[in-house]
């Protein structure tokens, strides 16, 4: 079982639709909870990150831990199709950041 | 502009010849990682480093070198490459483990 784990998707929503993107995982020792955003052929870049259990909001995306069922989540509203991108949820633990797979997220016109 | 600076960008090679990916932050990052890319299994540690002269093994350490002699600098040095060594590989540096990592914009290399 790997550590984390996130549908691949690809995921397609029209614009302005809510996306609601998960990640489970199976560490307890995970301490803080990072949601990265790539887009092709570029690095992933650090959308949001969380330390705690509950919501954490900035503009159109909200995440979302829980901790007692190791279940993280991202929320985007409005979607518009410069969203379309991979989404990485990354838990981090001391100085390990251990990566889901991503999911591929297409936001169309 | 701060970044995370990696060169080449791609890099085609023959197994066996010794090559090193760079890499330098300019934002005086105590924390580099590298990272390989691959489809299905995503974004894998290769190594990190927390200052300069301290590294250690990530979860797929073998075939791989790094050495940290400056704060700035990180580089990957593949001694013998083999196949399955082509991937996508990415630098990282972070100034603390609350902050999340800057990505470089990746090397693609392929070793045939």
């Amino acid at each position: 079982q790997k550590e984390v784990e996130q549908d691949p998707g690809p995921l397609s929503v029209p614009e302005g639709a809510i996306v609601s993107l998960n990640c489970t995982y199976s560490n307890s020792a995970f301490q803080y909870f990072m949601w990265y955003r790539q887009y092709s052929r570029k690095g992933p870049e650090l959308l949001m990150y969380t330390y705690s259990s509950g919501n954490k909001e900035d503009g159109r995306f909200t995440a979302q831990v829980d901790k007692s069922s190791k279940y993280i989540s991202l929320f985007i509203r409005d979607s518009q199709p410069s969203d379309s991108a991979t989404y990485l949820c990354g838990p981090y633990a001391g100085n390990m950041l251990t990566f889901g797979g991503g999911t591929r997220l297409m936001v169309k016109p | 502009e701060a970044q995370v600076t990696q060169n080449p960008r791609y890099l085609i090679t023959v197994t066996g010849k010794k090559l090193t990916v760079t890499c330098s932050q300019n934002m005086n990052h105590e924390y580099m990682s590298w990272y390989r890319q691959d489809p299905g299994l995503g974004l894998r540690q290769i190594y990190y480093s927390m200052n300069v002269e301290v590294t250690d093994k990530g979860d797929v350490p073998e075939g791989y070198k790094v050495s940290r002699k400056e704060k700035r600098n990180f580089p990957l040095i593949l001694e013998s490459p083999s196949p399955n060594q082509t991937s996508l590989y990415f630098c990282a540096s972070s100034r603390g483990s609350a902050y999340g990592y800057t990505f470089g914009s990746g090397t693609r290399l392929t070793v045939v």
